[in-house]
């Protein structure tokens, strides 16, 4: 099955540096990578996904790259700011096959 | 759109008897269900995936006979733990998924269960 390997496990950075997260995933039929935010004790939210047939995403703030040969792909946050705080999780699937993959999740902090 | 609720939010009951947790998608039909558990300052395990009208599928290492799960329509499944332990206590969380942009899965807040 697939395996999704994400590092590092936390990360600490100022306000207004850059923040990237990297993930690995074992499974080259996965083709759908989704990236997700967790406040604690709270769900799971979508920040950006990327699809198989693009290699680079950017909403604002974030961004995802990915680089189906090396089978990896990761989040790039700039300006952070300290509500950037969370949990954030990568995974993966195919789209034959619904279930999502995570990754052990990245805390990062934000310091002012 | 694409909301999905979870009740209770929270749950105590003591050492062996059931509870039932609730996942509803709120504005659109979800083919798909997902079960996950959450251990503290750990990833989202899933558990078992349900569809409609059918059995639901667990991963492996989940009793099927302890976490019966039930989705009787396109907008609702059940998690019901049975027996539970103070080891079954967790934050469990569904997803659901149908009809948007394929593979995306929209979360519930979440139900923390403590067993005593």
């Amino acid at each position: 099955g697939e395996n999704v390997e994400q590092h590092p496990s936390t990360l600490s950075v100022q306000e207004g540096d850059s923040a990237v997260i990297k993930c690995t995933y074992s499974d080259s039929a996965s083709n759908y990578f989704p990236w997700y935010k967790q406040e604690l004790g709270k769900r799971p939210q979508l920040i950006i996904d990327i699809r198989s047939n693009v290699g680079e995403k950017k909403d604002q703030r974030i961004a995802v790259t990915l680089n189906k040969t090396a089978k990896h792909f990761s989040l790039h946050i700039t300006e952070t700011q300290p509500e950037d705080s969370a949990v954030y999780f990568c995974a993966a699937s195919k789209v034959w096959d619904s279930t999502l993959t995570f990754g052990k999740g990245t805390m990062l902090l934000v310091s002012p | 759109g694409a909301v999905v609720s979870q009740h209770p939010s929270w749950v105590i009951c003591k050492s062996g008897t059931s509870v039932k947790i609730e996942c509803r998608s709120l504005d659109f039909q979800a083919t798909t269900m997902f079960w996950y558990r959450q251990f503290p300052k750990q990833s989202l395990m899933l558990m078992a995936t349900s569809n409609e009208g059918s059995k639901a599928t667990y991963e492996q290492g989940v009793e099927k006979d302890k976490f019966l799960i039930n989705h009787a329509s396109l907008t609702l499944s059940t998690l019901t733990v049975t027996s539970a332990h103070p080891e079954d206590s967790s934050f469990y969380i569904c997803s659901a998924m149908g009809g948007f942009s394929y593979n995306e899965q929209f979360f519930g807040p979440g139900t923390r269960l403590t067993v005593l």
